[in-house]
């Protein structure tokens, strides 16, 4: 199937600790984003990279850290998980430019206790 | 300030049609989005405007005017399925996708 995937689905851990969200996709798409839906459903972009090369970096703390190792991996380590970072976290993929519409992954559930 | 507003709810019958409007102001245009999300699970894709004008796509059609700033979502012959949140997104001049609040959609029978 040719998709984007991400592994967890599901994740709950502790303050404080570290963990990681990885993204795949196999769509051939150059631009990789990820983004947070939080829990009054609002989706907003954190991240995107194009090639493997970050161009988007929206307002996010630094403890979020994206990791591209080739134009068809995404991932998102975060350091040091506060309550506040509980959410749904979607991976996602598009052709890139303007009018590309974004494929997304089936989203990871983070929470953080 | 970049600002998409949609209804927070709507609630049609089957078989009927419903229209879910969308208002947005942002820095740059470079076309309008809609996704459908179900409960759970992933947005997916229906439907793109970059032009003033209608686009249909069988059940599914959506509407823009640039120079008002709106858009609107029709879907024709509701099916208890189509129960769901619809996003709609604007791609700004920075090539960001911006999202509104969404529409959660109920489809009664």
């Amino acid at each position: 199937d040719t998709a984007v995937s991400q592994t967890p689905k599901y994740l709950v851990t502790q303050m404080g600790n570290d963990k990681s969200i990885k993204c795949e996709q196999n769509l051939g798409h150059d631009t990789m984003y990820w983004y947070k839906q939080d829990s009054k459903k609002f989706l907003k972009i954190m991240f995107s990279y194009n090639n493997k090369e970050l161009i988007i970096n929206e307002t996010v703390p630094n403890r979020f850290s994206p990791k591209s190792p080739d134009k068809a991996h995404l991932n998102l380590h975060i350091n040091s998980l506060e309550l506040g970072d509980s959410a749904v976290y979607f991976c996602a993929s598009s052709q890139g430019g303007t009018k590309g519409y974004e494929d997304f992954g089936p989203g990871t559930r983070l929470t953080v206790t | 300030g970049q600002n998409i507003d949609q209804p927070t709810e709507m609630t049609a019958t089957e078989g009927a049609i419903v229209q879910i409007n969308c208002t947005y102001q942002t820095s740059g245009f470079n076309g309008l989005f809609w996704y459908q999300q179900h409960a759970g699970e992933a947005p997916t894709f229906l439907s793109y405007n970059v032009l003033d004008g209608l686009e249909e796509k069988g059940r599914f059609s959506s509407f823009l005017s640039r120079s008002k700033g709106y858009s609107y979502l029709l879907l024709k012959e509701l099916q208890m399925k189509d129960s769901a949140s619809y996003l709609c997104a604007v791609k700004n001049q920075g090539g960001k996708l911006i999202f509104g609040q969404g529409t959660e959609l109920s489809v009664k029978p």
